[in-house]
């Protein structure tokens, strides 16, 4: 079975500071990853995900994810955040994309001006 | 293009009473997934749909919940007898048949057990 641990369960950030979402998981087989995101009153919306090839993936509003197999991290990323990105932010992990999702706890980013 | 779409978007019942969730997917999506989300948790999966069949439902508290998508496309979760811990965000998701495929989630339908 897999499990999904974010160590941070707030992170408030003032506006244009960079932020790190932490995202560790745990698996015995190979997984695909996730990033959701979860705007105040809306419903989940993928942010970006990895699946296979270039370990860095991109979104396209500036945040980005690194797969590190090693250290078993899907780390989330923004150098510069906009008090839009205020969010709930979800890491989940798939034996197989499009099967049964397995979620962290979520992070909750609170963007300062 | 409509998304996932839920109703009602908000619940609020008695325990013991019973409750029922419905949701429309994405047009064309085969397959539907029930998530419930406690307050400060992620998602969990209570039951897959591919088509009309249920392919995995073993997070599902079959004593009390039930769900149904008879014709493959909209769906019903229901719960009969509502508990206390039973309050909770209950999230609808679809996606196209296969791997590889986005998740498309509804808004959730925000479940107040008293």
């Amino acid at each position: 079975a897999q499990s999904v641990t974010q160590l941070d369960s707030q992170v408030p950030v003032f506006e244009e500071a960079p932020v790190e979402l932490r995202c560790n998981y745990s698996s015995s087989v190979s997984v695909y990853l996730f990033w959701y995101v979860q705007y105040p009153n809306q419903g989940l919306q993928l942010l970006l995900k990895y699946l296979s090839g270039s370990t860095l993936v991109e979104s396209i509003n500036g945040f980005e994810a690194e797969f590190n197999k090693s250290q078993t991290s899907f780390h989330l990323r923004k150098p510069s955040v906009h008090i839009s990105d205020t969010a709930e932010y979800f890491c989940a992990v798939s034996k197989a994309a499009g099967n049964k999702l397995t979620f962290g706890g979520g992070t909750r980013v609170l963007v300062k001006p | 293009e409509a998304g996932v779409v839920q109703s009602p978007r908000y619940k609020i019942i008695e325990k013991k009473q019973p409750v029922a969730f419905w949701c429309n997917p994405i047009s064309g999506h085969n397959t539907l997934y029930w998530y419930r989300q406690n307050l400060g948790q992620g998602p969990e999966l209570l039951i897959r749909y591919e088509n009309e069949e249920a392919v995995d439902d073993s997070q599902l508290p079959k004593d009390r919940f039930s769900a149904e998508r008879l014709k493959g496309v909209d769906s019903t979760l229901k719960i009969q007898p509502a508990e206390l811990g039973d309050s909770a965000v209950y999230l609808c998701a679809s996606s196209l048949a296969g791997t590889l495929n986005e998740q498309f989630f509804g808004p959730g339908t925000r479940l107040t057990v008293l």
